[in-house]
């Protein structure tokens, strides 16, 4: 299995600009999970998903963020207009709950990150 | 909201010597779980402990659950300096929010450096 996959790796872009992060699962995953990390504010949740459905934003920091799911296969996490402080590394995890579990607390598959800077 | 908090923050020790790293949270859980990151790179678990256990083993990895305290350790023994990383605790909430609700929350970490 490849693991999660996550595109691109590095992302330097100026302020202002818009900013696509990209996320392939593990096939066969149900749940996904967008996350930012910095020093500061260390690991947090932006969003997930439940079968492709959008289930908590309540952690995206602004309009400036979106994320879509269209398949099972594939998200984006997107920035418009792109700020400095949106600087971080963005993680995509994925993960499969078992079918007598109503809740998802199993473990996490992360992918590599995106190291984005915004200038 | 519950969150693991790792302690100590910082642990540099030798190579050979074992690596206690310890986890507090604040209410109920389901399990806890240990992560470890890389530089650079993506978190990766470790193991899982649910909360009617009390010590698990995996490898060099020995956690132990303290519900009662509230607390966990993750002890690296024999470390190597392939072991230098970042060492997370996340807590998994007893609680049920409604299906399909995610229910982990991550520590800040304990960085943790193996010096040869």
């Amino acid at each position: 299995d490849a693991g999660v996959i996550q595109s691109p790796r590095h992302e330097v872009t100026e302020m202002g600009q818009e900013v696509t992060l990209r996320c392939k699962p593990i096939s066969g995953h149900d749940y996904l999970f967008w996350y930012r990390q910095t020093m500061m504010r260390g690991l947090e949740l932006l969003i997930y998903f439940n079968n492709n459905v959008p289930i908590d934003d309540s952690g995206m920091p602004e309009d400036r963020f979106s994320a879509k799911m269209p398949n099972a296969s594939f998200s984006t996490l997107k920035i418009q207009p792109s700020e400095p402080r949106d600087s971080a590394v963005y993680f995509c995890a994925s993960s499969l709950v078992p079918r007598d579990s109503r809740t998802t607390n199993e473990k996490l598959f992360f992918g590599s990150g995106t190291q984005l800077s915004v200038l | 909201s519950q969150q693991g908090e790792e302690d100590p923050q910082a642990l540099s020790i030798q190579e050979g010597e074992n690596a206690t790293m310890n986890c507090s949270y604040k209410t109920s859980i389901n399990n806890l779980q240990w992560y470890r990151q890389n530089s650079g790179r993506g978190l990766v678990h470790l193991i899982l402990i649910r909360s009617n256990e009390r010590e698990k083993h995996s490898g060099r990895l020995r956690v132990t659950l303290d519900t009662s305290k509230k607390s966990s350790s993750l002890l690296i023994t024999a470390s190597r300096a392939a072991d230098t990383a970042s060492y997370f605790c996340a807590t998994a909430a007893n609680t049920y929010s409604g299906a399909g609700s995610y229910q982990l929350t991550f520590g800040k970490g304990t960085k943790l450096s193996v010096i040869p």
